[in-house]
């Protein structure tokens, strides 16, 4: 079955830049969104085909696709950004949506 | 404003059955795909599966690790989206959310309920 790929954690300090990967064969081929999620919420879209990003989300948030990888970026990262991510996309048939395992962000 | 509103979860035993169900509001319900996705305690997201609008014929895709056990179903009429666990196991505790898909052309879930809480333990 399809797997997309993340790093468990990555650690930043506040003011400086964040970046979470997330890689899968099918990346190519379709759009990856990203979720932010905290403690006892639903995950928050903030990221959609690949580098848009929804009304409502901050500018920090970025995204961008380069083959197989796509990335999250957040500038600035604020201690209100210390969340887990994660990206999804379907499989290379469309049918089947995918989640990578999450990465846990933490603002030191 | 889209909501999404969960109910019938429970403590359940292994080997029960369960239905849940998602109400929806502030969208054209029968013109939206929707999806159930999952989280284990302490565990990240997992898709479990899809319906379609009747429109887009109505059919149901499923993970691998739930098909043959779950039934997602609609009631357009009720605004009203269903999903049937059955032969539960312990693994299926979890966290259930209902959402939207695709609500905006593109693979992705735009809205998600809150979600309700599925404990299956003896």
């Amino acid at each position: 079955s399809y797997e997309l790929t993340q790093p468990p954690s990555v650690s930043v300090s506040p003011g400086l830049t964040a970046r979470i990967t997330c890689s899968g064969d099918a990346l190519p081929k379709q759009y990856a969104y990203w979720y932010q999620q905290k403690p006892g919420q639903a995950p928050v879209l903030v990221i959609y085909k690949d580098s848009e990003r929804p009304s409502g989300i901050p500018e920090r948030f970025s995204g961008s696709s380069s083959g197989t990888t796509v990335t999250l970026t957040i500038s600035g990262v604020q201690a209100e950004d210390e969340a887990d991510y994660y990206c999804q996309s379907p499989d290379s048939s469309g049918t089947y949506r995918v989640f990578g395992g999450g990465t846990k962000l933490t603002v030191l | 404003e889209v909501q999404l509103v969960e109910s019938g979860g429970g403590l359940v035993k292994p080997g029960g059955s369960l239905r849940l169900s998602c109400a929806a509001s502030g969208f054209t319900f029968s013109n939206a795909w929707m999806s159930w996705v999952r989280q284990a305690p302490g565990k990240g997201l997992e898709w479990v599966g899809r319906i379609k609008t009747k429109s887009d014929g109505g059919t149901t895709d499923y993970a691998a690790p739930v098909k043959g056990r779950f039934i997602i179903s609609r009631d357009d009429s009720k605004n009203t989206l269903y999903l049937e666990i059955n032969s539960l196991k312990t693994e299926d505790t979890a966290v259930y959310f209902c959402s939207t898909d695709r609500l905006s052309g593109y693979d992705y879930f735009d809205c998600w309920g809150q979600g309700t809480l599925v404990t299956v333990s003896s």
